[in-house]
């Protein structure tokens, strides 16, 4: 199985900050990179797809970029409704695994 | 548009069995595969299977194998997942969830591997 790896595991910020977390997996998944956000007692929501693919209705302040085995989620300015975990996704072969996540609080 | 309902949360035993659905609606059901993910109490999220609605064909994670059977009733557009001899470590929050690729339009032999839209989540707890 593909390992992804997250850095940092957790994350203290304020509003208005530009943060990025870092997903590396344990060999080359081209561009099969997907991002989720997760708030407390929900269901994960799809961000980012295909690396830098941002999904219909989320803001543009959230970007992804990268390919190979290194990748990054940057927020350029946190909203308050940003604080939340996050999880990339290697999509490029079965079985699919998460990174353990990168929870974001309000510093 | 499209939702995802799951039933309702679930304690069993240590040894039993649990079978948890999801209803599909908002789209064509035989249209997309689903997997099952699941995110046991403070921790990540692990894959469970996928089943194609259409043809009923699964692929489980080989963690899983032997204990875990997919299944679909095409006629209600529900997806099933049921998990045999549980133990306490399988206590977690079980969420059905959609593949985005469109096996139809895109004449696609598999899906995607990654998730649009997630059900609300079932929470199955094992405890003797």
């Amino acid at each position: 199985d593909i390992q992804m790896t997250q850095s940092p595991s957790s994350l203290s910020a304020s509003v208005g900050d530009r943060v990025t977390i870092t997903c590396r997996a344990s060999q080359s998944i081209g561009s099969y990179l997907n991002w989720y956000q997760q708030k407390p007692g929900k269901a994960p929501k799809l961000l980012i797809s295909a690396a830098s693919r941002l999904q219909s209705g989320v803001p543009s302040r959230f970007s992804g970029s990268g390919s190979g085995t290194d990748f990054t989620l940057t927020i350029s300015s946190l909203q308050p409704e940003d604080f939340a975990a996050y999880y990339c996704q290697q999509s490029y072969s079965a079985p699919p695994t998460f990174g353990q996540g990168t929870k974001l609080d309000l510093k | 548009q499209v939702q995802l309902v799951q039933s309702g949360a679930e304690v069993k035993k240590p040894g039993a069995s649990v079978k948890v659905s999801c209803k599909a609606s908002g789209y064509t059901f035989t249209s997309y595969y689903m997997h099952w993910v699941r995110q046991a109490p403070g921790q990540g999220l692990e894959w469970v299977g996928i089943i194609n609605p259409s043809g009923g064909s699964t692929a489980y994670a080989p963690k899983f194998q032997g204990r875990v059977t997919m299944t679909r009733d095409t006629s209600t557009s529900t997806v099933y997942m049921e998990l045999s001899s549980l133990r306490s470590e399988d206590s977690a929050v079980y969420y059905c969830a959609r593949d985005p690729v469109d096996i139809v339009a895109t004449v696609s032999s598999s899906g995607s591997y990654y998730f649009d839209y997630w059900g609300q989540g079932t929470l199955v707890t094992v405890s003797s």
